[in-house]
């Protein structure tokens, strides 16, 4: 199972709407609805924030909401907050789990 | 919760066995799964173990390197990873699994292999 591909870096400002991209193949992403979303601040672990494509755990907050469209999957975050800056990793989980390359998410 | 042991310093060659306690619910009714990450790196999937039957899966790159076990009296996980080399220089992770996604994960520990 191949790496899945994500872009290195998204910035928005304040309030703003940002989407990350995580793009797979036929045989993971696009054939099973078992991408995961993680958050991830500098020296802490990793924290999940959609599982399943578009399932939000209890806790995390409505800004964030996941889809699907083929082979890539995308997580949006809707009033961008200070804090929401840190690292982004996607997972799939089909036969074993592979994550993405990680985006680092700059608020402006 | 899951809270991991510290970290440790291994010289290569050598072996670590890192354990991860579970705290707060029924430890048999959830597998655990290990990941390892690289400074820097993306998050590297290891390996799974069912806590209830003890039954577990491995990522290709760690078959017969990794071991998982658990020891369910104690509420707690093991990884031993044998042969260190350099790269194997990482936080180790161990987290619990939630449908398809992991939402509990230990503090981490840090593995330095060095001579």
């Amino acid at each position: 199972q191949s790496a899945l591909t994500q872009p290195a870096s998204v910035s928005g400002s304040p309030g703003q709407s940002i989407t990350i991209s995580c793009t797979g193949t036929s045989s993971d992403v696009g054939d099973y609805n078992y991408v995961s979303w993680y958050q991830q601040h500098p020296g802490k672990a990793p924290k999940l924030m959609i599982y399943d494509v578009s399932n939000r755990p209890s806790g995390v907050s409505a800004r964030f909401s996941g889809s699907k469209s083929g082979n890539t999957a995308s997580l949006t975050i809707s009033g961008l907050q200070a804090e929401d800056e840190a690292d982004y990793y996607c997972s799939s989980y089909t036969t074993s789990v592979v994550f993405g390359g990680g985006t680092k998410l700059t608020v402006l | 919760q899951l809270v991991q042991s510290g970290a440790e310093v291994k010289k290569p060659g050598a072996s670590v066995k890192v354990s991860c306690k579970a705290f707060g619910y029924t430890f048999t009714t959830f597998v655990i799964h290990w990941v390892r990450q690289a400074p820097g790196q993306r998050p590297e999937w290891m390996g799974w173990i069912s806590a209830g039957t003890g039954n577990t899966k491995y990522s290709q790159k760690f078959q017969g390197r990794a071991t998982i076990t658990r020891d369910t009296s104690a509420s707690t996980a093991f990884m031993q990873l044998s042969s260190l080399r350099s790269e194997d220089t990482a936080v180790y992770y161990c987290a619990r699994s939630y449908h398809y996604g992991f939402d509990y994960w230990g503090q981490g520990t840090l593995v330095t292999v060095s001579s």
